[in-house]
């Protein structure tokens, strides 16, 4: 298993420019999130995913889109980019009920607004 | 509301003991847990422990719950160099708890 895969790894956009951050997990985990990572600030939730189809938001939604189309994939859209999205961006799965739900984390993607 | 908070930094020497603190407000959640974030890469589950547990240990870590006081440490004995990361406390929110709210993370450095 491959695990979680992020790509890309380093981004540099402009303010204003759109893009997607995109995210894929092949252990069939109906629980999947993406969170950004400030210094100091540790990592909080911009949206998540129950499962197929059922998307919500998180703690700091705004500025991000989101859909869950299939169970492997999860896309993070940025539609216009800030500079204060400047970040490090984490996408995660898990089982939607396990015994202690751990998470399992992609290596992550550097975003730079310029 | 959630709120995990979490000392900034510990300087440790080798062979040491190391204990990392960390503060929490949400008294629903089920579990707590330890990740460790090496440089460049993403978080791992260390451990983690059950909310109507005390301690948990787990060969060179011992976790310590104290729910009156909403407070959760990370022991790790014996330190060595491969310790050198961020650690990061996190409880679970959410209906099925699969909701994590994060601490800002200590960064642990292990001086030979």
């Amino acid at each position: 298993n491959a695990g979680v895969t992020q790509t890309p790894k380093f981004q540099v956009l402009k303010t204003g420019q759109s893009m997607t951050l995109q995210c894929a997990q092949d252990m069939n985990h109906e629980y999947m999130s993406w969170y950004r990572q400030d210094p100091g600030m540790g990592l909080r939730l911009i949206h998540y995913s129950v499962g197929a189809g059922i998307t919500d938001q998180g703690e700091v939604p705004n500025g991000y889109n989101v859909s869950r189309s299939t169970t492997e994939d999860f896309p993070l859209r940025l539609l216009s980019a800030a500079p204060s999205q400047t970040s490090v961006y984490f996408c995660a799965s898990s089982p939607y009920e396990s015994s202690y739900n751990e998470q399992f984390f992609g290596p992550g993607t550097r975003l730079t607004v310029l | 509301g959630e709120d995990v908070e979490q000392s900034l930094f510990l300087s440790v020497r080798e062979g040491d003991s190391s204990v990392i603190n960390c503060t929490y407000t949400d008294s629903s959640s089920t579990y707590l847990y330890w990740y460790k974030q090496e440089p460049g890469a993403g978080l791992q589950l260390l451990t983690y422990i059950f909310s109507n547990m005390d301690m948990k240990q787990d060969q060179r870590l011992t976790v310590l719950l104290n729910k009156k006081d909403k407070h959760l440490s990370l022991r790790i004995a014996d330190t060595q160099t491969g310790d050198s990361a961020i650690y990061f406390c996190a409880e679970s929110t959410g209906a099925a708890g699969n909701k994590l709210t994060f601490g800002g993370g200590t960064r642990v450095l292990v001086k030979p």
